[in-house]
């Protein structure tokens, strides 16, 4: 069945690189989210990447997919204090299905 | 802008009531998808609706249902609540074309049940 694993929590040091990691189970994933839930400030999309794509960039998010290893990472570089919330990976296996998320990732940054 | 408003922002029930909850979507935007986060199972996908009918849902039961109405609001209800459907509720809207892409979320309602 359809499944989204990711590590529930990560601590990085101010400045440092993130690297959220998630695996899902579904080959036929066509469509890999990132979101990212904020305490008070709800959630949003931060980026997504189609299957067909091994890397997207956006100013300093870096979201690589391994679709062999069906493994999907965010990178985030010079990790700010701004960047502490919940990170959800999500698959879906068309823009008409319904849509998987993981149990989230709770990024701590330390100073 | 007004953004994704839901109400209420807070809900008490018991067991066996049953729970509406109401979400405004942005102006414009016509797909209105359900969630439910609660402790410990993360964000699941509960339903979509595009433009007064409903075009998918997750693996709940048929306890959890809903409506578009013509302005594109929507309401999300639950019948005989039980004590598992303790949650945050959050509501999302995005134009029909972008679909998950560029989905807003409203601030979301907590839901609890004794």
């Amino acid at each position: 069945g359809e499944d989204v694993e990711q590590s529930l929590f990560l601590s990085v040091r101010e400045g440092d690189s993130s690297v959220i990691n998630c695996t899902y189970t579904d080959s036929s994933s066509t469509y890999l989210y990132w979101y990212k839930q904020e305490p008070g400030a709800g959630l949003q999309l931060l980026t997504y990447i189609f299957s067909n794509m091994d890397m997207k960039q956006d100013q300093r998010l870096t979201v690589l997919l391994n679709k062999k290893d069906k493994h999907l990472s965010l990178r985030i570089a010079d990790t700010q204090t701004g960047d502490s919330a919940i990170y959800f990976c999500a698959e879906s296996i068309s823009r008409d299905d319904k849509i998987i998320f993981g149990k989230g990732t709770r990024l701590h940054i330390l100073p | 802008e007004a953004g994704v408003t839901q109400s209420p922002t807070h809900l008490i029930k018991t067991r066996g009531q049953q729970a509406t909850l109401r979400c405004s979507p942005i102006s414009g935007h016509t797909s209105v998808y359900w969630y439910q986060q609660a402790l410990g199972l993360g964000l699941q996908f509960l339903l979509w609706y595009d433009e007064g009918e409903e075009r998918n849902r997750g693996n709940f039961p048929p306890r959890f249902s809903g409506r578009q109405f013509p302005n594109y609001s929507s309401e999300l209800n639950v019948n005989a609540l039980e004590l598992e459907d303790s949650a945050l509720y959050l509501c999302a809207s995005s134009l029909r074309q972008d679909r998950w892409e560029t989905q807003y979320f409203g601030p979301g309602t907590r839901l609890l049940v004794l």
